[in-house]
């Protein structure tokens, strides 16, 4: 099992707002270590769409956002469109095993 | 413009060593704070982080892969090598090659990907 826990699938009607989390513990997220989110669509390489917790690169729909609270982090997307449909990761680094640690992965569905 | 890519053996047999190596352009080894790393991916399955290399040519391994993984550089060619020695059939997956940038006041993370490629170990 991933050091990074995130649920298996999440769901939501286009145009709904919906959050993916992504729970570790005190040896990385709760650290203070930074999070990461990832899109992945079938076939393809993972794509960055959140760093340092909350930060969009150039390019990333402004309807996606990341937030870090405690040892848990999450990734909000408003008005969920047809094309979010993707497997989604968490990441960050986790000082006792000096990883850096994926979560297991979270595949979102538009209704 | 960064652009990364993987190249190596598409097939393997148990024990053997793979060699990978990541071709990269738009950026150099020369400047303080690059860094390129390995992840892979079996099928289905999430990301895992293998190793990465710095500009300073530090080091870092998988803690569970140390022992079986080296990561070299040839910052003349811009491109980095990873070996994995006794590779067995769990080993399958898609291998990533990726470029680390660090946020200011932050930590490091993969912005840019290569397109992988899958290898596959089987007799």
């Amino acid at each position: 099992q991933s050091v990074l826990t995130q649920p298996p699938s999440v769901s939501g009607a286009p145009g709904q707002w919906v959050t993916i989390s992504c729970t570790g513990s005190s040896s990385n997220i709760g650290a203070g270590y930074d999070v990461q989110w990832y899109q992945q669509f079938p076939g393809t390489a993972p794509k960055l769409l959140i760093f340092g917790n909350n930060n969009r690169p150039s390019g990333v729909p402004e309807r996606f956002s990341g937030s870090k609270s405690g040892t848990s982090a999450s990734l909000a997307i408003t008005g969920l469109q047809a094309e979010d449909e993707a497997d989604y990761y968490c990441q960050s680094y986790d000082r006792v095993s000096g990883n850096w640690v994926f979560g297991g992965g979270t595949k979102l569905t538009a209704l | 413009q960064i652009t990364l890519k993987e190249s190596g053996p598409t097939l393997v047999k148990p024990k053997q060593t793979l060699t990978l190596t990541c071709f990269f352009s738009g950026f150099s080894f020369t400047t303080r704070g690059v860094g390129v790393g390995w992840v892979r991916q079996p099928p289905g399955e999430a990301p895992e982080w293998l190793a990465l290399i710095y500009w300073d040519d530090d080091k870092y391994y998988s803690s569970s892969l140390k022992s079986r993984l080296t990561i070299t550089r040839d910052t003349s060619r811009n491109r980095v090598v990873l070996t994995m020695a006794n590779m067995d059939p769990i080993d399958t997956g898609t291998y990533y090659c990726v470029h680390l940038s660090k946020r200011d006041h932050g930590d490091y993370y993969f912005d840019y990907w290569g397109q992988g490629t899958l290898v596959t170990v089987s007799s």
